[in-house]
């Protein structure tokens, strides 16, 4: 079964501390992998992609296949990244790919 | 730069009534998708749509649900006699190819009583 796996609710880290959101997931097959975010009262928007490293606001993820690990990192937290986080894998080369979103991590930085 | 739009942005009705949602896609994608979010769970996906056809739905998309591409601009989503449990946030997200990066509306606050 497809599966995705944020293990923390919530994470709250001072500003300008280094941030991990930790992501694991069980996907048939070889998933295109998504990070997308959501800001309070805005719609999801993509944060990054790793096939095409897209990304916004310094963030990066190393993927990790011995593990199946997807984790969002950025070295220096800013006050504006506090937002809802979404690990989002979703099946590469399909005809109409759906999306499995992780539960979200609702990342929350203190000044 | 071009958004995913969604109508109306609230909407109330009562148990037993159909709905349409609707939904504006980027105008040069051509997939489709519908996803809910419950209030305090996870975004869940619905269904997806190619080529004037549902490519894949989930185990949520029962028969009380349809969608649409009623004219080149317009995606609905009509839930044909609602429940209590129907009640969520409702997202439209269109994408222009197959595995590529989706792009979600606003969304829909369904209220069912």
């Amino acid at each position: 079964a497809q599966r995705v796996t944020q293990p923390e609710k919530l994470l709250s880290v001072f500003k300008g501390a280094p941030v991990e959101l930790k992501c694991n997931y069980s996907y048939s097959g070889s998933p295109e992998l998504f990070w997308y975010v959501q800001y309070s009262r805005q719609r999801l928007q993509l944060l990054l992609r790793h096939i095409s490293r897209e990304s916004i606001k310094g963030f990066t993820a190393d993927l990790n296949k011995g593990e199946t690990s997807f984790h969002l990192k950025k070295p220096f937290a800013q006050e504006e990244d506090s937002a809802m986080y979404y690990c989002a894998p979703a099946a590469r080369y399909s005809s109409a790919s759906k999306i499995i979103f992780g539960s979200g991590t609702r990342l929350s930085i203190r000044p | 730069e071009p958004e995913v739009t969604q109508t109306p942005s609230h909407q109330v009705t009562q148990m037993g009534q159909e709905v349409i949602l609707r939904c504006v896609p980027i105008s040069n994608h051509l997939y489709f998708y519908w996803y809910r979010q419950i209030l305090g769970q996870k975004v869940e996906f619905l269904v997806s749509f190619y080529n004037n056809e549902i490519s894949e739905k989930s185990e949520i998309f029962d028969d009380q649900f349809s969608v649409e591409r009623p004219d080149g601009s317009n995606f609905t989503l009509k839930i044909r006699s609602t429940k209590l449990e129907d009640s969520a946030m409702y997202f439209c997200a269109s994408s222009d190819g197959g595995g590529e990066t989706q792009y979600f509306g606003p969304g829909t606050r369904l209220l069912v009583l």
